[in-house]
């Protein structure tokens, strides 16, 4: 089946730098890629939409400046929390969508714990 | 705008019981419909899905039900097993893989022993 490795799982950094998280699909291509958050005992929001080789898409509200998503190829996503602050700790899922040997619809990663002090 | 509402937060069933979590949405536009289950810390991990040209969809343990007039979906378990203990997602989209999905706020199931 469709798998979607995303790392890290954990993450803690300092207020006012930079974090990275990775979302690679390690069997098929991933033409979308989704970008959510999920706040405690909330539902799992979506941040924004890439296509690849295309510039994301943006959900109302958030800022694009401080949340840099980059797919560049058809095998990963990138999402970068710039100067995280810690309204930003949040657990942050990727999922993608594409094509391989069938088609691959809404496979998720394992999310992305990230906490700011 | 909550367009996939899932209305009952938590849900305590017997072992070898029916569960039923129940999920409304409000977009008429929905058309492709998922359940997930997930764990605190992990992704979620895809249940079974249904199309809006079907009413019903069986997978083992697992079936959900489709009522388009009253745009309401619902996920049976049966039997019910400790291991089924998790939070529940209900997911809508206009089509399948092309477009985000929106969640239900979740269901906490707890399977009693």
């Amino acid at each position: 089946g469709a798998v979607v490795s995303q790392h890290p799982s954990r993450v803690i950094c300092k207020s006012g730098t930079s974090v990275k998280i990775e979302c690679r699909s390690l069997d098929f291509q991933a033409t979308t890629m989704f970008w959510y958050r999920q706040f405690p005992k909330q539902s799992l929001m979506l941040m924004a939409t890439s296509n690849e080789g295309s510039k994301a898409t943006y959900e109302q509200g958030v800022e694009k400046d401080k949340f840099l998503i980059n797919h560049a190829s058809l095998t990963l996503s990138t999402l970068t929390v710039t100067s995280a602050h810690p309204e930003d700790s949040s657990f942050y899922i990727c999922s993608a969508s594409g094509t391989g040997k069938g088609n691959y619809g809404y496979t998720f990663g394992s999310g992305t714990r990230l906490t700011v002090v | 705008d909550q367009q996939v509402k899932q209305n009952s937060p938590s849900l305590s069933v017997q072992e070898g019981r029916i569960s039923i979590l129940n999920c409304d949405y409000t977009n008429s536009m929905f058309d492709y419909f998922l359940w997930y289950k997930k764990y605190p810390a992990e992704g979620p991990t895809f249940l079974i899905s249904i199309s809006s040209i079907k009413d019903k969809n069986e997978d083992g343990r697992f079936t959900v039900f489709l009522n388009k007039s009253a745009k309401h979906l619902s996920l049976h378990i049966v039997p019910s097993q400790p291991g089924d203990s998790a939070v529940y997602f209900c997911a809508a989209s206009r089509s399948s893989g092309n477009t985000p999905l929106v969640f239900g706020k979740g269901t906490r199931l707890s399977v009693i022993a």
